[in-house]
């Protein structure tokens, strides 16, 4: 069964940091794109991270790049997200996914397979 | 604000078609495909649409997508109760801040 789960969500304070990590299972992980993607409490899905197969690319949305850092340990079928100087607006549910039919996440076709997400709640 | 423009509900009776709209611009839409998701309650989003038009395996043809110049469109037809949820449209966006960006959402009502 194709499946990723995500865990390291929490509750943590403004300035603090987190890390998230995502395992993959059921399809050849090192083949595929993979990103990050949040949706805040009520809101809509917000993209914010992506790495290519060999983590040769990556990219990040304005609202994180240089807080956060996203890489993957294809050994392992892991993701991970980095989060630093989190900010009460980075309080979200973070979701893993997977590239639909791309190795790369500069070619973007979809996203074919989601976990069922990571709650990251940033509040003193 | 989101890069890409949804309306934020449409609704119609058990058996009938609804169209949800994605507007966007040259640097999303306009020359990247786009992906269509839906997402029920309390679930994760759920791949309906990809690269404008196909359909994942498993996806049944009530449910089809089209594009046109900086416009996309979701096309579900024969509404079912089990269709009610939000759905999200996707592209990559070319400009300065490169990466994927979604729409609002749309809230699909069966009445």
């Amino acid at each position: 069964e194709v499946q990723l789960v995500e865990s390291g969500g929490g509750l943590v304070q403004p300035g603090r940091s987190l890390r998230l990590s995502c395992a993959a299972s059921g399809f050849t992980f090192d083949d595929y794109a993979m990103h990050w993607v949040r949706q805040a409490p009520g809101k809509g899905l917000e993209w914010v991270s992506g790495i290519s197969w060999k983590s040769g690319d990556t990219g990040y949305a304005d609202s994180v790049k240089g807080r956060f850092t996203i890489s993957r340990d294809n050994a392992k079928n892991s993701l991970y997200l980095q989060m630093n100087s989190l900010r009460a607006e980075d309080t979200a549910l973070y979701y893993c996914a997977k590239a639909w039919d791309s190795s790369s996440f500069l070619r973007y076709h979809g996203m074919d397979v989601w976990g069922q997400g990571t709650t990251v709640t940033v509040s003193s | 604000q989101s890069v890409l423009t949804q309306p934020p509900s449409v609704s119609a009776a058990p058996g009938q078609k609804v169209t949800i709209s994605c507007s966007g611009s040259s640097s999303n839409i306009g020359n990247n495909y786009v992906s269509w998701y839906q997402q029920l309650p309390g679930t994760a989003p759920k791949l309906l649409i990809y690269d404008n038009n196909k359909r994942p395996s498993g996806i049944p043809d009530r449910f089809s997508g089209s594009k046109s110049g900086t416009s996309a469109t979701l096309g579900i037809t024969g509404l079912q109760t089990g269709d009610e949820a939000d759905y999200y449209c996707g592209t990559w966006d070319n400009s300065l801040s490169a990466g994927v960006v979604f729409g609002g959402g749309t809230k699909v009502t069966v009445l």
